[in-house]
């Protein structure tokens, strides 16, 4: 069966521009994830959905950072005037639901801002 | 400030013996942990988990031990395998936070043939 999908799998831009980044998520997942990774240190909790809302955006480190799921199914995170420091692994996951069902994870996108 | 935290970067182990991956967490509501193992170019995949009712949980070759005193919990591999080799993240999270995971900075595990 299909896992969660993440494209693209590695995106290079340029300090000031605007990105988006994709996630499928597992077929019947009602939840999911988005979570970054820096060199050297585990992921970090940017925010979760549940179905079509943003049950909890309190990781997402700045305004600069959006993400939608508008049909409850594929999300895009969407990130504007892109910093240097915004190079990381990009993770998405989703479970079956909010409880402590194990997360799948996605490959992850590679993002560097140069 | 980090809330969970993995001191061993790495870890060398031999073939055939046992693995011991340890983690500290300083957050008194966190009340379920898990681990998870990632290769190269690849997503995290969940290893084993334990609740803060229990002190341990086991899963053929994988033991995860929960001190709620100490706070701190430990991941064995017995007996180790070549296919090991990965880096294993520690996560927690509180029972009203469902998969709000906070991770520890990782340990590389290599199991030497």
């Amino acid at each position: 069966g299909a896992g969660v999908s993440q494209t693209p799998s590695n995106k290079v831009t340029e300090k000031g521009k605007y990105v988006e980044l994709r996630c499928d998520p597992i077929s019947g997942h009602t939840a999911l994830y988005w979570y970054r990774q820096s060199l050297g240190q585990g992921p970090e909790f940017l925010i979760y959905f549940q179905g079509t809302g943003a049950a909890d955006d309190s990781g997402l480190p700045n305004d600069r950072f959006f993400a939608v799921r508008p049909e409850g199914s594929v999300s895009t995170l969407k990130i504007q005037r892109t910093e240097r420091g915004d190079s990381a692994m990009y993770l998405c996951a989703s479970s079956p639901g909010t409880d402590h069902s194990p997360l799948h994870f996605g490959n992850g996108t590679r993002l560097t801002v140069t | 400030d980090q809330q969970v935290k993995q001191n061993s970067p790495s870890l060398s182990v031999q073939e055939g013996r046992i693995s011991i991956l340890n983690c500290d967490y300083t957050n008194s509501m966190f009340d379920y942990f898990l681990w998870y193992k990632k290769y190269p170019a690849e997503g995290p995949t969940f290893l084993i988990s334990i609740s803060s009712i229990k002190d341990k949980n086991e899963d053929g070759r994988f033991t995860v031990f929960l001190n709620k005193s100490a706070k701190h919990l430990s991941l064995h591999i017995v007996p180790s395998q070549p296919g090991d080799s990965a880096v294993y993240f520690c996560a927690a999270s509180a029972n009203n936070a469902g998969n709000m995971l906070t991770f520890g900075g990782g340990t590389r595990l290599m199991v030497k043939p």
